[in-house]
């Protein structure tokens, strides 16, 4: 089946700096990513549609230069989120969408980001 | 406003009991889709409804879609302590974005 994988699993960082999240599909090609943040104890809300090769389309409130998504490949989504603060702090989940797949969605395992 | 409200928001209950989640919205679907997702990972997908009023099991899971295609319910039979998650229905609009329910979190107690 199709496998989304998300890294890191988890990561710890320090208000003012970046951190990097990878998303890549490693059975099929992803021509569209999407990128979710989830807060405890709530629902998945989106943050933007990543498509290979063009620019990301960022939801209504969602900071674009502050998350910075890059889909360079059909294997490979990032979500960069600078200069991170502690309301950054989340679950951030990515999902794809391909070729060949039926029904929904397949989603990567998800990062935790503390920010402290 | 919620695009799909999810009742109850929270249900805890004994193992071995029924129990029935709601998916409301105003808005008519050419489909839905049920997931379930456990703490620290992301939602796998449990079924996708497509038709109204169909009716899809899943061993002790059952899901129906209502007739106009605005509402779904998923009903656990005789539930255990492996269905605890947070249970979520999803729709997908334009561009193939997956808008998701408010969700409902469900304890089984042993």
């Amino acid at each position: 089946g199709a496998v989304v994988s998300q890294h890191p699993s988890w990561v710890i960082c320090k208000s003012g700096t970046s951190v990097k999240i990878e998303c890549r599909s490693l059975d099929f090609q992803a021509t569209t990513m999407f990128w979710y943040r989830q807060f405890p104890k709530q629902s998945l809300m989106l943050m933007a549609t990543s498509n290979e090769g063009s620019k990301a389309t960022y939801e209504q409130g969602v900071e674009k230069d502050k998350f910075l998504i890059n889909h360079a490949s059909l294997t490979l989504s990032t979500l960069t989120v600078t200069s991170a603060h502690p309301e950054d702090s989340s679950f951030y989940i990515c999902s794809a969408a391909g070729t060949g797949l039926r029904g929904g969605y397949t989603f990567g395992s998800g990062t935790r980001l503390t920010v402290v | 406003t919620q695009l799909l409200e999810q009742s109850p928001q929270f249900l805890s209950i004994q193992e071995g009991e029924n129990l029935t989640v709601y998916c409301n919205s105003s808005s008519v679907f050419s489909s839905l889709q049920w997931y379930r997702q456990e703490p620290g990972e992301g939602p796998v997908l449990l079924v996708t409804v497509v038709t109204g009023g169909e009716v899809k099991k899943l061993k002790r899971l059952t899901f129906q879609f209502g007739d106009a295609r605005k509402d779904s319910s998923l009903h656990i039979t005789a539930a255990q302590p492996g269905d605890t998650g947070l249970y979520l229905c999803a729709v997908s609009g334009g561009y193939q974005k997956v808008t998701f329910g408010t969700g409902t979190k469900l304890q089984v107690i042993p």
